[in-house]
């Protein structure tokens, strides 16, 4: 069975420009993840769906971040414009509602910005 | 903020077991302890969580002291390839999952 799919796998772009990373969950996983992860640090929590509905994106920065899911199955996470500081890995990941909480992490999506 | 307190790093001869401390000492009733680790490059991979009781699987034991403010994960024998960062969580009551800046285990030969 096929893991977390993210794309691409490397993006480099100049600031201002936009971007955006697509997950594709493992299937059957109505739960998603987006957690971004700056070098040395854990990986942080940017926004969780449930289905489509996110049900938690108190984390994401809207002002230049937006995500959806429309149909409840892969997601896009769109950064535009990107700044310096943007520069990070952006994880997916998926879980089954209800379950032991485990999570499954696809390989990321690492962003540099000039 | 994490709840969780990890040494930034430890070391670990191969064969050898390694003992990874965590404290949690404000978790609370209904919390759940995870474990994750992440090899350089790839996403975090779930390793073990518990409650209360000691669990085993195939990666791993996770010991959970009686007070619960503090738990020890356990590689029986560790590998070169278990050379990673471990993340101790943990999951509060809205199932979010919080991680730190875990321990740097370096495994050597």
């Amino acid at each position: 069975e096929a893991g977390v799919v993210q794309s691409p796998r490397y993006k480099i772009i100049e600031k201002k420009q936009p971007v955006a990373f697509w997950c594709n969950p493992i299937s059957g996983h109505n739960t998603l993840y987006w957690y971004l992860q700056n070098l040395g640090q854990g990986p942080e929590l940017l926004i969780r769906y449930e289905n489509e509905e996110a049900v938690d994106d108190s984390q994401l920065p809207k002002d230049r971040f937006s995500a959806e899911r429309l149909k409840g199955v892969d997601s896009t996470l769109k950064i535009q414009p990107a700044e310096l500081g943007d520069s990070a890995v952006y994880l997916c990941a998926s879980s089954v509602a209800g379950g032991t909480g485990e999570l499954f992490f696809g390989e990321g999506s690492r962003l540099t910005v000039l | 903020d994490a709840k969780t307190t990890q040494p930034t790093s430890m070391d670990c001869a191969e064969g050898r077991a390694a003992n990874l401390p965590c404290n949690h000492s404000t978790i609370s009733g209904n919390e759940y302890v995870y474990w994750y680790r992440q090899i350089h490059s790839q996403g975090p991979q779930y390793i073990i969580h518990g409650l209360k009781n000691n669990e085993t699987n195939e990666m791993a034991s996770l010991i959970i002291t009686e007070d619960r403010k503090s738990s020890t994960l356990i590689l029986p024998h560790a590998t070169l390839r278990d050379t990673a960062v471990y993340y101790c969580i943990v999951r509060d009551n809205t199932d979010k999952l919080i991680f730190g800046t875990g321990t740097r285990l370096q495994v050597f030969p």
